[in-house]
């Protein structure tokens, strides 16, 4: 069965700490998104990235596609970074067109 | 511009009812897709429209779920005879292409009392 799994599943740190939220998924993909939603709010996409790395201001996503693996990272976390991150794949070789989720990194930034 | 925008935002509906759901996307996007968020969960992929057509609903849970972009633009998603067990967040997302960033819509919250 095609999988995601991210962890950890909720994360409390402090403001201004180093955040690592990981993603692992079973099988060959051919993309994968790192999704931000708010309480009571949307889906924000952060990142789609296939290789390598990328990087937007404070967060940073890598990916090793040998290993299956993806990390998304926040430098300087603040409390409104506080939100439920999520890894979404979309599988290569024949899965689903749509993406398929991890369920999610419920992170919470104390001041 | 605007982005996806999804109505009504919220709809409460008794079993056995049937409801529709609509998604309108970012103008010119060709991709479309369905998910379905429960409770604590991370969403479920339910079906995809490359421009009229769905080119894939291999999420749908089974047949009371139906959906429809005539004119490859707006969408509905229609559920038949509604469970309790479908009462969740309903996400439509757009993108240029299919392998372009998706953008999601506000949602639908269905509540099937």
């Amino acid at each position: 069965k095609n999988e995601v799994e991210q962890s950890p599943q909720n994360l409390t740190a402090q403001e201004g700490e180093f955040i690592t939220i990981n993603c692992s998924y079973s099988v060959g993909i051919s993309a994968l998104h790192w999704l931000q939603q708010h309480p009571g709010g949307g889906i924000v996409s952060l990142f789609m990235l296939s290789s390598g790395k990328k990087k937007h201001g404070r967060l940073i996503a890598t990916i090793n596609i040998q290993e299956k693996h993806s990390s998304l990272h926040i430098t300087a976390s603040h409390p409104r970074d506080s939100a439920v991150y999520i890894c979404a794949v979309r599988f290569s070789g024949g899965g689903a067109d749509g993406l398929t989720f991890g369920k999610g990194t419920h992170l919470i930034i104390q001041p | 511009g605007a982005g996806v925008s999804q109505t009504p935002s919220n709809k409460v509906t008794e079993k056995g009812k049937y409801v529709e759901l609509r998604c309108d996307p970012i103008s010119g996007h060709t991709a479309l897709y369905w998910y379905r968020q429960s409770l604590g969960q991370g969403p479920e992929f339910l079906i995809y429209f490359q421009g009229t057509g769905a080119a894939d609903d291999s999420g749908l849970p089974n047949d009371r779920f139906f959906a429809v972009r005539p004119e490859g633009s707006v969408s509905t998603l229609k559920i038949q005879r509604t469970e309790r067990g479908d009462s969740a967040v309903y996400l439509c997302a757009s993108s240029l292409t299919l392998q372009e960033t998706q953008y999601f819509g506000p949602g639908t919250r269905l509540l099937v009392l």
